[in-house]
């Protein structure tokens, strides 16, 4: 079983739609959470860090379950410019490793 | 801001070629990645270096080499290049250990011919 699973989508969505994503991770021991995002042929980059309590940045609202060894991403008014691939990176405690998911594509069209 | 700056955007070479990719960040991260990029495979590590001098295995090192002489830089090494690591190289740093966000260089899509 992979560590970061993602289900890779696409999620094709309408503009002002809301959208969410999952991602499972395996190790319990895992103590750090990010999303990342990155745009075709661009470097990803930090999105936002996902905290026990759940946090939100605007539209952009993450949340942990660690019971059920998963992270969340809701996306509310979906915009043209939320077209990316969302990546769920995961570290486990003691680790210096971030690992990555393989990533969930969203398209948001017209 | 955080920099990390990767010497190349894009770089064709011939099978058998020795290939060097060099990373620079700009912050005193202690720790340096790099990582493939490849279509439905996501980001895989290649290596890491935690310290000056210091270097560890990822998940995919057969084929490359690094090297981390100095804190800022952080060199991957094709021995001898074949078209099966025809890919993004992604280079990456974070601060510390416990604070792992990782900032990443633009990439260098390598062609190997």
């Amino acid at each position: 079983r992979k560590e970061v699973e993602q289900d890779p989508g696409p999620f094709n969505v309408p503009e002002g739609a809301t959208v969410a994503f999952n991602c499972t991770y395996s190790n319990s021991a895992s103590q750090s959470f990010f999303w990342y995002r990155q745009d075709c042929r661009k470097e990803p980059k930090l999105l936002m860090s996902v905290y026990s309590s759940g946090n939100e940045d605007g539209r952009f609202t993450a949340q942990l379950n660690r019971a059920s060894q998963y992270i969340s991403l809701l996306i509310r008014d979906s915009k043209l410019s939320d077209s990316a691939t969302y990546l769920c990176v995961v570290r486990a405690g003691g680790s210096y490793i971030p690992t990555f998911g393989r990533g969930t594509s969203l398209i948001v069209h017209p | 801001d955080v920099k990390v700056t990767q010497s190349s955007r894009y770089l064709v070479k011939r099978t058998g070629e020795k290939v060097f990719l060099e990373c620079v960040q700009d912050m005193d991260h202690e720790n340096m990645f790099w990582y493939r990029q490849d279509p439905g495979l996501g980001l895989r590590l290649i290596y890491f270096s935690y310290d000056v001098k210091m270097k560890e295995k990822g998940d995919i090192p057969e084929g490359y080499s690094v090297s981390r002489e100095k804190k800022e830089r952080f060199s991957l090494i094709l021995e001898s290049a074949s078209t099966n690591q025809t890919s993004m190289y992604l280079c990456a740093s974070s601060l510390s250990q416990t604070n792992t966000e990782a900032f990443f260089g633009q990439g260098t899509r390598l062609t190997v011919v």
